[in-house]
Formats: C-alpha cells, structure tokens, sequence
C-alpha cells in the first residue's frame, strides 16, 4: 500500500485477555517502529525494529508486551493478560533507513480493555 | 530524567495570524530535533526538522527555531490556516543513528476564521 496500514483500527477486549495489533510498513522501508499514545499524552516510544539487528526493546512497559518482525515487513504487537491501563492508541511507524527524523505513521490502533 | 515538554497544552489564534509553539528539553546531548503534526484521528506527520548545528530552518510557511544554550525549540506558523488546527509534537534524540524519538505532550492549536 502507499501508506502504513495497521489492524484492526479499534480493539476492545477485556482485562487479562491477550491482543495482536499489526502493523504493515511502507514497501521498502526498513526501520519499524512502535509508539503508544494515551489519552491526551504524547507518543511513548515501546520498540524498534531495523533490518535484521537486533530490536531495541528498551520501551517495553512490562514483559506482557512484545513484537515481531516476519520477513522484515509485517510487525505484530501482542499485549498478553491485558489490564486497564494498557488502553491507548498504538501507533505504528516506518522509515527508510535507521532513524532519519522523518517517521511514516500509520492511524494507529485504539486499545480499550474494559 | 531526560524529558521533552511543551509550554503551553493550548493555543488559540484567528486565521492570518502568526502562530509559535514552543517546546522545552532538558537532555543537553539532544542533537537532531523534529516537529510533528497530528489531526484528529490519524498519526503524526512530519512538519520540520532541524539538526543541533543550525538555529533556524524554513519550510513552506513554518520556521523553526534552536536554542540550544536554554534548550529550547520553537516552531512558527506564518499566515495561520484553519487547516493547520491540530496537535503538534516536538521530538528529539540524541543522533540519528540512535534509536527512540522522545516525543513531548503535544499542543494543540486551534484557529478560528
């Protein structure tokens, strides 16, 4: 696609259920990255994913989250035993090449865990 | 800690006038700096950015400004557009071949006609 594509665009789930939010890159880029957006707060920076190194996980709230990256495209996002405050929009973006300033968002998954 | 803020959580101003947006850091070893704009519904989108060795990048209408002896990062909005109402981050990190961009809170400007 032209843009980044993430899915599902709106999530709800309750607590202590596990979730999988994907994110679909920009063909060609191989910088990856995952943001969390709460309300009315900034982006929270959670992982990235640059080619074929190793990610840089060093965002990830708790052990409960995690992400892959298959092939150097697709990304998922698992949240596992889901509790209130994980509820956020989750936003993914891509970049060419390592980290140039100018991230590509996708709209973002909205998290709700009642 | 190391943080990104901005002043102001709010701005208002009427269509045609110059808007500013500021934006506080505090990590010193900060060397590339940039401006996202995000509407309702939708992820940021790159306006500007501006490396730690310029104090001034134009755009098309916006301008930034470094500070960098009070660490202090302004964006200006010239001619301000009913489109340009949305939240606007600043972001910074420590080199490009770093890893995270620390995003601040955001301000959100409103213009009215």
């Amino acid at each position: 696609g032209a843009g980044v594509s993430q899915s599902p665009s709106n999530k709800v789930t309750e607590k202590g259920k596990d979730v999988e939010l994907r994110c679909d890159p920009i063909s060609g880029h191989t910088a990856l990255y995952w943001y969390r957006q709460s309300l009315g707060q900034g982006l929270e920076f959670l992982i990235y994913f640059q080619g074929n190194s190793a990610p840089d996980k060093s965002g990830l709230p708790s052990d409960r989250f995690s992400a892959e990256r298959t092939g150097g495209s697709v990304s998922t996002l698992t949240i596992q035993r889901t509790q209130q405050e994980d509820s956020a929009v989750y936003l993914c973006a891509s970049s060419l090449a390592g980290y140039t300033g100018e991230l590509f968002f996708g709209e973002g998954s909205r998290l709700t865990v009642l | 800690g190391e943080s990104v803020g901005l002043h102001l959580p709010t701005l208002s101003v009427q269509e045609g006038d110059n808007s500013i947006i500021n934006c506080a850091y505090s990590n010193s070893a900060s060397d590339y700096f940039i401006w996202y704009k995000q509407e309702s519904g939708k992820g940021p989108q790159f306006i500007i950015d501006i490396r730690s060795n310029m104090d001034k990048r134009q755009g098309q209408r916006v301008t930034v400004l470094l500070n960098k002896t009070v660490k202090h990062l302004s964006l200006q909005i010239a001619a301000t557009q009913p489109g340009d109402s949305a939240v606007y981050f600043c972001a910074e990190t420590e080199n490009q071949a770093g890893t995270a961009l620390i995003f601040g809170k955001g301000t959100t400007l409103s213009v009215s006609s």
